[in-house]
This record gives structure tokens, sequence and C-alpha cells, in this order.
């Protein structure tokens, strides 16, 4: 049971330049969620997806688009790659009531020139 | 609107040392509360919740009790050890709702 997985790990972009992160969960969860981490800012939330065929805006989705594109797997697209994009950024995944834990995947450390 | 806000850190403790980290919220009804923990290199993991009112949740050693009246979710561990060390996130998420709410995250360290 892999819980829910990202592809790459590691990135390094230069400005300008598009990437899409990946992401996936095996747990059949209908919501799942993109973050970044910041030094000092804690998580904030980009864009989520309560379930399949929605999504929404989080506290800071300017310069990223998502898609979900079946129940498991939901991508994170970064157009044109900013400095400011510079950070750790986590996929998550929960079940549809409120009491449900969200499960993180491990990361992808993005930098970007 | 709803939001998390937890005591700043970091934090530098002995082995053996009673913990307390200070998490307050925000939020209209009755949210559930977590604690999730970070450690270096990883993705958060649940460490416990709560999701009504004077709830404990507890777990590895850890407890925190949902207090309706403080709107309070203090995380304690009467006696922590090094493996302990991490970085400890507060979150909410209002009833019914769809969106996480997290606080900024405090860093733990234990000595030897």
């Amino acid at each position: 049971n892999a819980g829910v997985t990202q592809t790459p790990k590691f990135q390094v972009l230069k400005t300008g330049q598009s990437m899409t992160l990946q992401c996936a969960q095996d747990m059949n969860h209908n919501s799942m969620y993109w973050y970044r981490q910041d030094p000092g800012m804690g998580l904030r939330l980009i864009y989520y997806s309560a379930s399949e065929g929605t999504t929404d805006k989080g506290e800071v989705p300017n310069g990223y688009n998502v898609s979900r594109l079946n129940k498991r797997e939901f991508s994170l697209r970064l157009e044109s790659a900013a400095p400011s994009q510079t950070s750790v950024y986590f996929c998550a995944s929960s079940g549809t009531v409120s009491t449900d834990t969200q499960y993180f995947g491990p990361g992808t450390r993005l930098t970007v020139l | 609107g709803d939001s998390v806000t937890q005591m700043e850190g970091p934090v530098t403790l002995s082995e053996e040392a009673f913990l307390t980290i200070n998490c307050t919220y925000t939020a209209t009804g009755y949210p559930s509360l977590f604690w999730y923990v970070q450690y270096p290199g990883e993705g958060l993991q649940l460490l416990l919740k709560a999701t009504k009112a004077d709830d404990k949740g507890s777990n590895k050693g850890f407890e925190a009790t949902y207090r309706k009246e403080t709107t309070s979710f203090h995380l304690e561990k009467g006696s922590v050890q090094v493996s302990d060390s991490a970085v400890y996130f507060c979150a909410l998420i209002p009833k019914g709702g769809n969106q996480f709410y997290f606080g900024t995250g405090t860093s733990l360290t234990v000595i030897p």
C-alpha cells in the first residue's frame, strides 16, 4: 500500500520553464490537495479537488494550474516558473467526511533559478 | 475566517523534559482538530486528532484535549526523547468543510 506518491522528488528549473508535478493516491480518497511549504510560513493551500471532476483555488493559486485526471491522480502545473515558486510542494488526500485524516506524500523540492 | 495559531519556535528541550506546544484556533461551529508531525526530509504524518469538544487525542505518549471554551488544542508529552525532534503542526478542518487550515509549525529539538 503506497499511500500518496509524488514525482519528481527534486527538480531545478530556470525562470520561464514549465513543468508538471504528479501525484497519485491508492486509498480511494475523494479529496486531493496541493500545498507549498516555505520557511516560517507553514503549509499554504494552492488548489484542492473535493471530488473527481472538481477543482477549487486555495490560498495561493496564482501561477499554478491543476488537473484532476481521475480519482487517483491530481497534477500541479507551473506554466512559467518564477524564483518565488521555489518551495517544497506536498500533495495530500483525504476521504469525504471532515473528520477524516489527511495523508501526505513525501514532497517535491523545487528550485527555480 | 478559520485559522490556527501555534506557538513560535524553535523549542529546545533536554531528554525526559515535559513538552507543551500551544495551539489555539478560530472557527465557526465545531471543527475537527489535528496534530501532524514532520520529520526531516519527509512529508507530514498524523500524530493525533480530536473530532468533538472534550475529546482527548493520544498517540506515542503525546496528548491533546479539544477545549471548546478556550478554543485550544495544546500538545503535551510527559517525557520527550531525542527521536521526537521534528516540526509539529496544528491543523483544523471545519465541520462539513473541505479545506484544512494549518498553523505555521513549531520546531522541536531534543538534546541528550
